[in-house]
């Protein structure tokens, strides 16, 4: 069975400063996908950014960036230059290709300071 | 394009009723699951539907049932309710493409009190 933990059940971080949320995961699959998504208080998920677990080269998105160590199992997501809008939870997931089916860690909370 | 919709918003039910929740999935996505996500925790699969057949499911008792109907859309119920059913239920759709991946979208989610 797949497991995803996230340690950092809160962070905090000033405005316009780096800071980065841990996550690991145990699974037998070769062929899976890794996600990390925001949760701010509206409850709706959206996807921050995704890893293709074949794919070496670490997933970049504007200021969102992963740090993915496929033979440590760890995928780590990186917040440059801060905002107040970066504010909510932040869930690690897994899914298995082909499946559309997520596995989630139990999230950190991420709150940045004015 | 509306999304995924999800009814209704916040719902509060007894000990023992039953309840019925509803999930319109994204244009073009004919996969809908559904997620249990109690309160500071990260959401937990319940199952999953596809071409109106339950696909996968996750470790929830019989009690927790679906449905999807030919326009993909989607019900959740859950009988006998519990106090520990007290959750937020969200439904995510995609558009099932094997193993291409797709991006699953998530509705606003319902909210569920028993008490």
């Amino acid at each position: 069975a797949q497991t995803v933990t996230q340690s950092q059940p809160e962070m905090s971080v000033q405005e316009a400063e780096t800071v980065t949320l841990s996550c690991t995961y145990d699974t037998s699959e070769n062929n899976y996908y890794l996600f990390w998504y925001k949760q701010p208080p509206s409850r709706q998920m959206i996807l921050v950014i995704r890893q293709e677990a074949y794919k070496q080269q670490n997933a970049t998105e504007n200021r969102f960036s992963v740090n993915f160590q496929k033979a440590a199992k760890s995928f780590s997501l990186k917040i440059s230059d801060s905002q107040l809008g970066d504010t909510a939870m932040y869930f690690c997931a897994f899914s298995t290709t082909g499946t559309y089916k997520y596995i989630f860690g139990t999230g950190t909370r991420l709150k940045v300071l004015a | 394009d509306a999304g995924v919709t999800q009814s209704p918003t916040h719902l509060i039910k007894t000990r023992g009723q039953q309840v019925t929740l509803r999930c319109s999935p994204k244009s073009g996505h004919d996969t809908v699951s559904w997620y249990q996500q109690a309160l500071g925790q990260g959401p937990q699969f319940i199952f999953q539907y596809y071409e109106e057949e339950e696909r996968q499911r996750g470790n929830f008792p019989d009690r927790f049932s679906g449905h999807q109907f030919p326009n993909y859309s989607s019900e959740l119920n859950v009988n006998a309710l519990l106090l520990g059913d007290s959750a937020l239920y969200l439904c995510a759709s995609s558009e099932d493409r094997g193993r291409t991946y797709t991006e699953a979208f998530f509705g606003q989610g319902t909210r569920l009190t028993v008490v």
